[in-house]
Formats: structure tokens, sequence, C-alpha cells
């Protein structure tokens, strides 16, 4: 079967750096990719990972290993802003998601 | 505006009463899937489309129909809803289905009652 374990909840302080883990267990594999949803809101594009290594935008990383089936999403200089779920999906010939992982910020 | 555009926001309906839930999406994407999102189970596939006249089961099809007669438009019918397809639906489309990028519509709150 396919799956992807990614932690339900995380804390972090404002101003901090929080890491988001996913691996994933799939028959094929394209690529690993992270979406952030707000309450209420829809899932909107934040990185996509085809190759090991550590893709930046602005305060957002990603990180890939395909040896170790294994991804994660690193937030820096915290905002309450982020305050959000995060999923990793990952793309065989459908594109499947985590379950998401919740993150707090506190003040 | 590129987006994509899923009507109705919220439907309340009854058991067994057939409705369809309507996504369009005008980035000319070649690729379109639904997905269900429920409490601690993330977003679960139910169909997706490669193309027009092309489309394929995802991880929860049973109760679902969806069909892909122009490349713009992929709705969800649900023939005889029930309870348990009381959901958040979205609708989502990437420019082909190789591409990381999925735009997400603005969800559908469906209760079946």
């Amino acid at each position: 079967g396919q799956s992807l374990e990614q932690p339900s909840e995380v804390t972090a302080v404002e101003g901090a750096i929080v890491q988001i883990n996913c691996t994933y267990q799939t028959s094929g594999f394209y690529g690993l990719s992270w979406y952030q949803q707000h309450d209420g809101g829809a899932p909107t594009f934040l990185s996509y990972n085809a190759l090991d290594g550590l893709e930046e935008t602005g305060r957002f990383s990603s990180f890939l290993s395909r040896s170790d089936s294994y991804g994660y999403l690193l937030l820096q200089e915290l905002q309450m802003k982020d305050s959000a779920s995060y999923f990793c999906a990952v793309r065989d010939d459908k594109i499947i998601f985590g379950k998401g992982t919740r993150l707090h910020i506190l003040p | 505006e590129a987006q994509v555009t899923q009507n109705p926001r919220y439907l309340i309906t009854v058991t067994g009463k057939k409705l369809t839930v309507t996504c369009s999406q005008n980035m000319n994407h070649e690729y379109m899937s639904w997905y269900r999102q429920d409490p601690g189970l993330g977003l679960r596939q139910i169909y997706y489309s490669m193309n027009v006249e092309v489309t394929d089961k995802g991880d929860v099809p049973e109760g679902y129909k969806v069909s892909r007669k122009e490349k713009r438009n992929f709705p969800l019918i649900l023939e005889s809803p029930s309870p348990n397809q009381t959901s958040l639906y979205f609708c989502a489309s990437s420019f082909t289905g190789g591409s990381e990028k999925l735009f997400f519509g603005s969800g559908t709150q469906l209760s079946v009652l």
C-alpha cells in the first residue's frame, strides 16, 4: 500500500524555527510536495522536491532524501500567521496526501 | 484571474437525493481531481482525470461518479448520498498529472441528513 506519515501536531514559539517531518511509502515516486491550509481555507502549494537536497523559498525550506523516503518542511522566523495545517503529498500515479500536521505557534 | 471554481460552497441535503458539485478551472489544466477532507483523515482522493474523457478511481471512489467531457469542467456526482458522505470536498487541478503544483477550489461543505 501507499502511506505518508507526519506528526499530527507541532508547537513552536513565535520567531523560532520548526521542522515538520514526512516519511512515505509508495510503489512509485516522482516528488514530494508541501501544502499549507488555514482553518476554513483551501490548501495552497508551498514547495516541491523531485531531487535530493534542500529547496529554499523565503522563510520556508523543504528537504528530500529519496534513499530514506523522507522529507521535511522547515519554517524559520515563525509568525503567528504561520499557524495552520501542513500537508506533505507524493505523486505516484495519483497525488496522495498525508493526514496533516497542525502547527500551533505561541507568542 | 487564474482559479478553480467550485459550487456550491455549502450544501445540505437528504439521504438519497441526487446532487452534483461543479468544478471549473480557467487555466487550461489537463489534470483535475476531487478530494474529501475529514477530521484526522487528511485529504483523500476520490477520483482524478488526466485529460478529457480519461478518469480514474482514487482511494475512496465508492458512492461517487465523475465525468470529464470538457477540459475545464470536472463535476462530482453523488447519485444517492448517504450520511457518511458528509464531508468537506475540494476540487483541484494542475497543468499535467506530473505537475507538483495543485490549485485548489475553495471547497464545498456537504451535509447529508
